[in-house]
């Protein structure tokens, strides 16, 4: 079956400074998978950061970035200069290029940004 | 942005009861979902369902689970009877494709006593 890798539970770090979140997967699908970034703020529901579908696209939001990479079956969260609203929950998502939509989820990481 | 809604967001049964949980999709949304996350572990996906039919399940989808959306109103999810392995949270997400961003509710605690 499918799996999702994220090796950091928790990360903190300053602001301003930058940030990297680890995400590797793993997939039986002959087809390469679709990968998300969902983010889930305090107080409010899961959404959706960035997606790519492309393997060697890069995907952007919100000044966060990740890159598709099919060769160490990565897609590594980044921000260069985050900032205290950027304390979140942040999960690793792998969706199979089906019509059912089915998303395995990593564990997530905890970002904590200091002022 | 399209907001999902869940209902209720907490609830607490004693085991071998029935509990139904209420999910109010997107509103021109076709494919649903409900997805499980037991403390400290991994949001799972539990089934989906599109056209008055699931499309998919896992194994965590126990013959004890059934969906429906009658007559386009709440998109639940029955447990009857609940187990005390059941407790968890469970999240509904909705889309306009199967293939498409999810959009996810806030949650519904269960604990199963």
């Amino acid at each position: 079956g499918d799996s999702v890798t994220q090796t950091e539970g928790q990360v903190t770090v300053s602001e301003s400074k930058s940030l990297i979140i680890n995400c590797t997967y793993s997939t039986t699908s002959i087809a390469y998978p679709n990968l998300f970034w969902y983010v889930r703020y305090p107080g409010e529901g899961l959404q959706l950061l960035l997606k790519v579908i492309t393997a060697g696209q890069k995907g952007s939001s919100r000044g966060f970035e990740a890159t598709y990479n099919k060769e160490t079956t990565s897609f590594h969260l980044q921000k260069a200069s985050v900032q205290e609203s950027d304390s979140a929950v942040y999960y690793c998502a792998l969706g199979e290029i089906t019509n059912t939509g089915k998303l395995t989820f990593g564990d997530g990481t905890v970002l904590t940004v200091k002022p | 942005g399209p907001k999902v809604l869940q209902i209720p967001s907490h609830q607490i049964i004693d085991m071998g009861q029935m509990v139904t949980l209420n999910c109010d999709p997107v509103s021109n949304h076709l494919y649903f979902y409900w997805y499980k996350q037991i403390l400290g572990q991994q949001m799972e996906f539990l089934v989906n369902f599109y056209n008055g039919k699931v499309m998919e399940k896992s194994k965590l989808f126990k013959d004890q689970f059934s969906v429906e959306r009658p007559d386009g109103s709440y998109f639940t999810l029955k447990i009857q009877p609940t187990a005390l392995e059941d407790s968890a949270v469970y999240f509904c997400a909705s889309s306009f494709a199967g293939g498409a961003e999810q959009f996810f509710g806030p949650g519904t605690r269960l604990t199963v006593l």
